[in-house]
């Protein structure tokens, strides 16, 4: 079965720039997470998505950071102008919650961006 | 949401002994909690949960033990090897929060 999948793995780009991160989720699984990892600040969590609806975006650092959810199975993370301190790796995780379960995550491989 | 963090950012160990990584946790509501090991250029991946009614799970190789009184968890590994080798991440509560991990490393 396929993961997560993640696109694009790399990217480089300029300050100013924009940048939009895709991910597609596991098939069935109805939560998204984005989470942004860097040696400072660990693994934050930015949003997540329960059914397709941001719950909580209170990890998103500021309005250059955007998310959407059109549907079950595609989430894009966008930033807006880009600078060089959101140079990351950002994962999406995709899991299937709902009463009884755990809800592991089931995370994809990566986007490793650097904003110079 | 939840709140977790590490108890040390490094843990070295010899191939063979055991380990034990700690995590303490603030939301008494969650109602259960995860641990996940990250690879070098991979993400984390899963390796055991537990419920807040349980005190210990066992799986293979891999205990976890969980103190409600005082908030605190823990990932013992048993005769751990190389390839354990990586961060650990404990996550809690429904919104999957990290603390910012345990880098256990084995020598040979």
């Amino acid at each position: 079965d396929a993961g997560v999948i993640q696109s694009p793995r790399h990217e480089v780009t300029e300050m100013g720039q924009e940048v939009t991160l895709r991910c597609k989720p596991i098939s069935g699984h109805n939560s998204l997470f984005w989470y942004r990892q860097t040696m400072m600040r660990g693994l934050e969590l930015l949003i997540y998505f329960n059914n397709n609806v941001p719950i909580d975006d209170s990890g998103m650092p500021e309005d250059r950071f955007s998310a959407k959810m059109p549907n079950a199975s595609f989430s894009t993370l966008k930033i807006q102008p880009s600078e060089p301190r959101d140079s990351a790796v950002y994962f999406c995780a995709s899991r299937l919650f709902g009463t009884g379960r755990t809800g592991e995550l089931f995370f994809g491989e990566g986007s490793r961006l650097t904003v110079l | 949401g939840e709140s977790v963090g590490l108890h040390l950012p490094t843990l070295s160990v010899q191939e063979g002994d055991n380990s034990i990584i700690n995590c303490a946790y603030s939301n008494s509501a969650s109602d259960y909690f995860i641990w996940y090991k990250q690879e070098s250029g991979k993400g984390p991946q899963f390796i055991i949960d537990i419920r807040s009614n349980m005190d210990k799970r066992q799986g293979q190789r891999v205990t976890v033990l969980l103190n409600k009184t005082v908030k605190h968890l823990s990932l013992q590994i048993a005769a751990t090897q190389p390839g354990d080798s990586a961060v650990y991440f404990c996550a809690g509560g429904g919104d999957m929060r990290f603390g910012a991990g345990t880098r256990l490393t084995v020598k040979p």
